[in-house]
């Protein structure tokens, strides 16, 4: 079945740090991809949606510039978190759809900011 | 603002019996709707999908949807100390991009 990889899969990083997040999708293309957030005993919420080739759509309340997003190639989308602090602390995940409408998530990256 | 609601739970079930898990949406215009399964620490994992009104089975698992109602359930039968997790209800934005909305999930706890 389809796969989306994620890397790494934990961070530990000091506050005011920079740390990238990369999302694959191992066996098919995926000209949009999606960065969620997830925090301890929550649903996850939508940051942005990741485009192939342009700029990504962020969500309502979701700091662009701290969050920057790249798709630069159909298999690969990287979330940086920029000038991390504390409440950066979550659970980061990426979907992807494929052709058959089914979407598949990254197994997700849990990063804490000390 | 578009919703999806769920009970938060837990919802505790004996191991052999029937679970029900319910959801509401509030975009009349969602077509598409899912339901996946979280244990502690793990990402999502898709159970099922389903997009007409009426029932679709796989396996232990049957998705219930009712447009008009606004309203899609899972139910689990045989359940099983396994099934123990989150599972989270999923509705397509109906603006496109393929964007879901996530409800909160429910907390299932099969007990033997």
């Amino acid at each position: 079945g389809a796969v989306v990889s994620q890397h790494p899969s934990r961070v530990i990083c000091k506050s005011g740090t920079s740390v990238k997040i990369e999302c694959r999708s191992l066996d098919f293309q995926a000209t949009t991809m999606f960065w969620y957030r997830q925090f301890p005993k929550k649903s996850l919420m939508l940051m942005a949606t990741s485009n192939e080739g342009s700029k990504a759509t962020y969500e309502q309340g979701v700091e662009k510039d701290k969050f920057l997003i790249n798709h630069a190639s159909l298999t690969l989308s990287t979330l940086t978190v920029t000038s991390a602090h504390p409440e950066d602390s979550s659970f980061y995940i990426c979907s992807a759809w494929t052709n058959t409408d089914t979407q598949y998530f990254g197994p997700g990256t849990r990063l804490t900011v000390l | 603002q578009k919703e999806v609601e769920q009970n938060s739970g837990p919802l505790s079930v004996p191991e052999g019996a029937i679970a029900s898990l319910n959801c509401t949406y509030s975009d009349r215009g969602s077509q598409s709707f899912f339901w996946y399964r979280q244990y502690s620490g793990k990402s999502p994992e898709l159970i099922m999908s389903i997009y007409s009104n009426g029932d679709k089975e796989d396996g232990r698992f049957t998705a219930q949807l009712n447009k008009a109602s606004q309203y899609v359930s899972l139910l689990i039968r045989d359940s099983q100390p396994s099934d123990s997790a989150t599972y989270l209800c999923a509705v397509g934005f109906s603006g496109g991009y393929n964007k879901l909305i996530f409800g909160a999930g429910t907390r299932l706890a099969v007990h033997p």
